[in-house]
């Protein structure tokens, strides 16, 4: 099976423009989780999409918004960037029923200038 | 006092040597993952567990539900294993998962 993908896997945006990330799931995961990495904060959750469904979510701001299609590829966007946003973005995929082994992808790194 | 907490938070030791790493937790827990992050990026996850002890190749992880600590134990290290080791908890009924801040192991020839 392939593996979790994640496009595009560099971004240079500058403050105020918004972006929009995509990860692809291992096929037949129902599950997708996003994480942001930074040297300051680490791995923090952002949310997870479960069937098109918004099933958890962390402490972000509404400026951080996902949603999840019917073939459970997900997006995620980030609205007004701010400086602080840049970050390595993760996503991981599970079957869907809870607590199983997540699946990484290899991450977009977001640089905003 | 963050949920995960991991010890040391960097490590450096020969090749061939016996290695460490602690996790604890504050929380109660469905699972405890082990994680690891080679430079650029990529995350693997290399344990899933909520009871006793397992072992993959040269990796062994406990872990002890009473005093909420986990282990992750490297039999005869290399080079390769340099890394970034991850701890993270999950909770029931949920797939967020809650990060420890890591431990950068670096292995010397």
């Amino acid at each position: 099976k392939a593996g979790v993908t994640q496009t595009p896997r560099y971004l240079i945006k500058t403050r105020g423009q918004q972006v929009t990330l995509s990860c692809s799931p291992i096929s037949g995961h129902r599950s997708v989780s996003w994480y942001q990495q930074t040297p300051g904060q680490g791995l923090q959750f952002l949310f997870e999409y479960f069937s098109e469904t918004q099933r958890n979510k962390g402490n972000f701001p509404g400026r951080f918004s996902g949603r999840q299609f019917s073939n459970s590829r997900s997006e995620m966007n980030v609205s007004t960037l701010e400086l602080g946003d840049s970050a390595l973005y993760l996503c991981a995929s599970t079957p869907g029923t809870y607590s199983y082994e997540q699946y990484f992808g290899p991450g977009t790194r977001l640089t905003v200038t | 006092k963050n949920e995960v907490e991991q010890s040391p938070q960097n490590l450096t030791a020969q090749e061939g040597e016996f290695i460490t790493i602690n996790c604890s937790y504050s929380v109660g827990i469905s699972a405890l993952h082990w994680l690891q992050q080679h430079p650029g990026g990529g995350i693997v996850s290399l344990f899933m567990l909520s009871s006793g002890k397992k072992k993959h190749g040269r990796l062994i992880a406990t872990i002890n539900i009473q005093e909420k600590h986990s282990s992750l134990h490297i039999t005869a290290s290399h080079p390769r294993d340099s890394a970034v080791y991850i701890c993270a908890v999950s909770n029931f009924g949920n797939e967020k998962l809650t990060f420890g801040t890591g431990t950068r192991l670096t292995i010397i020839p």
